[in-house]
């Protein structure tokens, strides 16, 4: 069981608009900054958001982040068939004293 | 171009030991921290250990405490694990993953080495 809720899956067709959501608690999410991460298949993972709500340069701004809270939320809109892949949330809980992460979401773009 | 090359893994026996290692290009390895994190087979990401860049502060995981040390060589730029009392829950690949700014957002990854321990 993760510390951190994602849903199992989530899916859309081309070209729509897709939200993938990451619930936590006061000691991580509520109180430090999240971060999102895409695995394509047999891939190591890539940061797509940091401190919540940023991008790094080479991710275009198809894709966004937020939080409110105690929960965070990844956007992504234009879904490509290359958005297909397991997303991954993540925060530092200073109540464990240890990184945690959701369980992952995979997204399907149909 | 930042790099992170992990090796080390292998197959062990229950109760084994084994010491991975990051070997890290690109940066200034010293003035960052360093995480691992692994992935078991079919499984989501857990996150193992981590070395701050500077005041040397250490973290674990439960799943990994007592029995895994963290550690760096920053005049050689590489990052360790060594682990110690291998269970079979211990099977996975296991990423190095460097720390952008101290807030646990990680932004490089190596491409991870797998570890097996199976009799």
């Amino acid at each position: 069981q993760s510390v951190l809720t994602q849903p199992p899956s989530v899916s859309a067709a081309p070209g729509q608009k897709v939200t993938i959501s990451c619930s936590g608690s006061s000691s991580n999410i509520g109180g430090n900054y999240v971060s999102w991460y895409q695995q394509l298949p047999g891939t190591a993972p890539k940061l797509l958001i940091y401190d919540s709500n940023k991008r790094p340069s080479v991710i275009p701004d198809r894709i966004s982040g937020s939080k409110s809270g105690t929960s965070a939320t990844l956007g992504i809109t234009g879904l490509q068939t290359g958005d297909e892949a397991d997303y991954y949330c993540g925060a530092w809980d200073s109540s464990l004293s240890a990184m945690v992460f959701g369980g992952g979401t995979k997204l399907t773009v149909l | 171009e930042v790099q992170l090359v992990e090796s080390g893994g292998g197959l062990v026996k229950p109760g084994g030991s084994l010491r991975l290692s990051c070997a890290a290009s690109g940066f200034t390895f010293s003035s960052y921290s360093m995480n691992w994190v692994r992935q078991a087979p079919g499984k989501g990401l857990e996150w193992v250990s981590s070395f701050s860049g500077s005041y040397s502060y250490i973290y674990y995981a439960d799943s990994v405490k007592g029995r895994f040390t963290i550690s760096r060589d920053n005049a050689k730029n590489t990052l360790y694990l060594q682990m110690n009392s291998l269970r079979a829950e211990d099977t996975a690949v296991y990423y190095c993953a460097r720390d952008r700014g101290n807030y646990y957002n990680l932004d490089y990854w190596g491409q991870g080495t797998l570890v097996t321990v199976s009799s």
